[in-house]
């Protein structure tokens, strides 16, 4: 079974505003990271929140974590095309790194 | 630096033959991962090597081999391929791996179709 899964499974905007996605999980986690995946590429790392942490910002990129209701929140903020992607929540724990199914995010020109 | 590098990056396959699909990076990462990522399941975990000379099992390992070469390889093994193993197939590594792993650094994946 998957530890983390992303909501929503897809999300369309228009250039310029704001994208949030959600990650919930079942089991105590060490780091929550969030990842992206261009059509046809590997994954590649955006952030990781540590269980200490609340927020943590990386450019447009805010994520939350909520360990008491075992979820976090990635925001881009100000979207762009290029954002256009599939974004992977992973959380950490006492094994290794287990994924959801992902958020699709379109971002219209 | 090349990062995570898998090869093939495509592979056609009929069922039953076999295939062994490489990995290697130059990261000097301990820890190393196969994932498999089908339409709407995400990505799920075959294998993965906490450091040299340790495999284990991960949430899908069924018809699958695994073998940690040395430090830097990492390959995955289909003894006897089956159409339910058409998939993108990609390799992962970290510096750390649980309880802390650390960020993944993953390879561009290779397309594998089994007829």
């Amino acid at each position: 079974s998957q530890q983390g899964e992303e909501d929503p499974q897809a999300l369309s905007i228009q250039e310029g505003e704001n994208a949030t996605m959600n990650c919930s999980y079942k089991t105590s986690i060490n780091n929550l990271q969030w990842y992206r995946q261009n059509s046809g590429r590997g994954l590649v790392h955006l952030i990781l929140i540590r269980s200490n942490e609340r927020e943590k910002h990386s450019g447009r990129l805010r994520v939350t974590l909520d360990t008491s209701k075992k979820s976090s929140s990635l925001l881009i903020t100000a979207s762009r095309a290029a954002d256009t992607a599939s974004y992977f929540c992973a959380t950490g724990g006492s094994y290794i790194p287990t994924f959801g199914r992902g958020t699709s995010l379109i971002v219209h020109p | 630096n090349a990062g995570v590098t898998q090869t093939p990056k495509f592979q056609v396959l009929k069922t039953g033959q076999s295939m062994t699909l490489q990995c290697a990076q130059d990261m000097n990462h301990n820890s190393m991962y196969w994932y498999r990522q089908d339409p709407g399941m995400g990505l799920r975990l075959i294998y993965y090597s906490a450091s040299e000379g340790t495999t284990d099992k991960g949430e899908v390992p069924n018809g699958y081999n695994v073998s940690r070469l040395n430090k830097r390889e990492f390959s995955l093994r289909l003894e006897s391929a089956a159409p339910s193993q058409t998939s993108v197939y990609f390799c992962a590594s970290s510096m750390q791996g649980a309880p802390n792993t650390g960020e993944l650094f993953f390879g561009e994946g290779s397309r594998l179709t089994v007829l």
